[in-house]
């Protein structure tokens, strides 16, 4: 059981716009920690692919976009392209009991 | 550039013990403000933050794997290492080193490319 709850698969059709939701709690993203997010391709490491107030690291294109409002935030994908069909997982830092870095469940996105 | 690289057995019998060390290149472990950490992944599920220990030996663990994880460092060999206590079928995952983020403003952002450990008799 993830402490930050995505969906488990969303679609789209290429150059479609998809978003991937994640939320958390006011320990969390609801406390005003800051949400990231990482993409996995098959057999891969994730890779960090937007962190802070959307900060891109290099190479990322901006198709990728955030947002965040109260206990939930959303990774938004623009111009949908075949080579972004990957799992995608959102962190964030977790104040609770002992505090400490908590995953999504991750997010298996599909380029119909 | 910095990479991280994992090694260590992979396959360990139930309730022994799983140890890893991840091996840091392209920098010095002890330099800037990080600490290294260990995230895992079970099979098709999602990422598990272990711990993380910065060089001078200080120590993170998850709440829930605390009383059978035990971080070490060296820093003269730029390493830090995992051990997990106890294993059982459910400890199998792809096992990660990964610099931590040196504030809840930043994601982890090196990775080393993972580990699988699996756990049977």
């Amino acid at each position: 059981q993830s402490v930050l709850t995505q969906p488990p698969s969303v679609s789209g059709a290429p150059g479609q716009r998809v978003t991937i939701s994640c939320t958390g709690s006011s320990s969390n993203i609801g406390a005003g920690y800051d949400v990231h997010w990482y993409q996995q391709l098959p057999g891969t490491a994730p890779k960090l692919l937007i962190y802070g107030n959307n900060k891109r690291p290099s190479g990322v294109p901006d198709r990728f976009s955030v947002s965040k409002s109260g206990t939930s935030a959303s990774l938004a994908i623009t111009g949908l392209q075949a080579e972004d069909e990957a799992d995608y997982y959102c962190q964030s830092y977790d104040s609770g009991l002992s505090g400490f870095w908590v995953f999504g469940g991750g997010t298996k996105l599909t380029v119909l | 550039q910095l990479q991280l690289q994992e090694s260590g057995p992979g396959l360990v019998r139930p309730s022994e013990t799983l140890s890893l060390t991840c091996t840091v290149s392209g920098g010095s472990i002890t330099s800037s403000n990080y600490d290294w950490g260990w995230i895992r992944q079970p099979p098709g599920k999602g990422l598990e933050y272990i711990g993380s220990i910065y060089y001078s030996g200080s120590t993170y663990y998850n709440p829930s794997l605390k009383s059978r994880v035990t971080m070490s460092v060296d820093p003269s060999k730029n390493q830090f290492a995992l051990r997990l206590s106890s294993v059982t079928a459910a400890d199998a995952a792809v096992y990660y080193c990964a610099r931590c983020p040196p504030t809840s403003r930043d994601g982890f952002d090196v990775w080393g490319q993972g580990k699988m450990v699996s756990v049977s008799s």
